[in-house]
């Protein structure tokens, strides 16, 4: 099946460093690649969206500058936590479609980051 | 804008049957998805249903759609310790095509 790895698998870093996350798809090629974040015990929130190649689409309230996005393969995308606060640390989650008939989104194991 | 809610806890003891409800307010969800988290982990795909469909059987799995009443669920049938998990629900389709995800359901299973 669809394999998709994130890695680091758990980042602890200092407050204004900036941090990032990889989100590779192992066995077939992602037109589409999605980050989520979800809270202890809360729900998965989309904050954007990225397509490869181009630039990714936030969602309301998620800053672009903040969160920096690329996709610049069709198998890689970079999340860059840019300056890191405490309020980021979250659990990142990543997912990957492969654009067949069926819209399946693939999620990767997510990556659990805490800024001291 | 698009909403999905699932009740918070469910509780059930090993071989008995568990349902998972999940109401949503998008009519125009075109796939609507269940799927399962381990603690400290991503999401697993369990199953999903097509929204022209009523009911969808796989394995121990069923999953019902009410498309009036815009109301989902998911049966596991003999429950069992390793199906203690969150339950997500979700749903895509409409004009972003975008996963939108209910509250989860966290399921504790008795042994």
């Amino acid at each position: 099946g669809a394999v998709v790895s994130q890695h680091p698998s758990w980042v602890i870093c200092k407050s204004g460093t900036s941090v990032k996350i990889e989100c590779r798809s192992l066995d077939f090629q992602a037109t589409t690649m999605f980050w989520y974040r979800q809270f202890p015990k809360q729900s998965l929130m989309l904050m954007a969206t990225s397509n490869e190649g181009s630039k990714a689409t936030y969602e309301q309230g998620v800053e672009k500058d903040k969160f920096l996005i690329n996709h610049a393969s069709l198998t890689l995308s970079t999340l860059t936590v840019t300056s890191a606060h405490p309020e980021d640390s979250s659990f990142y989650i990543c997912s990957a479609r492969s654009g067949q008939v069926f819209d399946e989104q693939f999620f990767g194991p997510g990556t659990r980051l805490t800024v001291l | 804008g698009e909403d999905v809610e699932q009740s918070l806890f469910l509780s059930v003891r090993e071989g008995d049957s568990s349902v998972i409800n999940c109401t949503y307010t998008d009519s125009s969800s075109t796939y609507l998805y269940w799927y399962k988290q381990e603690p400290g982990a991503g999401l697993q795909l369990l199953t999903y249903i097509f929204s022209n469909m009523d009911m969808k059987q796989d394995q121990r799995l069923t999953v019902l759609l009410n498309k009036k009443d815009k109301h989902l669920s998911l049966r596991i049938a003999d429950t069992q310790t390793g199906d203690s998990a969150i339950y997500f629900c979700a749903e895509s389709g409409g004009a972003t095509n975008k996963l939108i995800f209910g509250t989860g359901t966290l399921l504790a299973v008795q042994p």
